[in-house]
């Protein structure tokens, strides 16, 4: 049983069109993180959120930390190819224990010019 | 933040053999992670590493097959053991950082391919 599910697993869209990945567990998270990963790359920290029902935005991607935060999404405004990549929410469940992550199964992003 | 750097960044190796693979951050840090990652796929965590303290495995690692040194606070190894072909995988290190809570960053990865 995978702790933290995310979905969709694969997305392949057009650019210019918006779209939602989301996280879910039946588990209370301290934090969640979002990464990006290229090929060839490690996962690159894009944000960080602590509180339930925190929004965060990085320029076209808009982070939100559930109000129970036992889920997040990641919405990406008007999608350009640069977005494509494989896309990581990670959970720490207690404070004490933060540095330890959980992660989720990943969304493979595909943007087509 | 932390800016990490892992080598060998690629290798090919032979079935039986072992192959040490190097983490080094350019700032002290407590705590270090090593995963897996097969190719598209997420990420597994295979041992946390403390200075100064036997390495923490997770379950489905074993030190025997996985065994790691954590020399001083910038630096860490991950040996692969005795390997064969399903140990073919991207190899990954991190570093915990305090920030917005604790965040994870992450070294280029190894692509290990076992032949």
């Amino acid at each position: 049983t995978q702790l933290l599910e995310q979905s969709p697993q694969f997305l392949s869209i057009q650019e210019g069109e918006n779209l939602t990945v989301y996280c879910n567990s039946s588990s209370v998270f301290s934090s969640l993180q979002w990464y990006r990963q290229e090929p060839g790359e490690g996962p690159v920290l894009l944000v960080t959120v602590v509180t339930g029902g925190e929004v965060k935005k990085l320029k076209r991607l808009t982070f939100q930390f559930g109000d129970a935060r036992k889920d997040s999404s990641l919405h990406i405004t008007a999608a350009q190819p640069g977005d494509t990549g494989l896309y990581l929410c990670a959970g720490a469940l207690t404070p004490q224990g933060a540095q330890k992550l959980v992660f989720g199964q990943g969304t493979r992003l595909t943007i087509n010019p | 933040s932390a800016v990490i750097s892992q080598k060998p960044s690629r290798d090919i190796c032979q079935r039986g053999t072992s192959l040490t693979i190097q983490c080094q951050v350019d700032s002290q840090v407590t705590m270090m992670f090593w995963y897996r990652q097969q190719p598209g796929q997420s990420l597994t965590l295979i041992a946390t590493a403390n200075q100064g303290s036997e390495a923490t495995y997770e379950s489905g690692f074993v030190i025997d097959k996985f065994p790691i040194s954590r020399p001083n606070l910038t630096f860490s190894t991950l040996t692969v053991s005795n390997m064969s072909p399903e140990d073919s995988s991207i190899y990954l290190c991190s570093v915990s950082v305090m920030g917005v809570g604790y965040e994870q960053y992450f070294g280029p990865g190894t692509r290990l391919t076992v032949t």
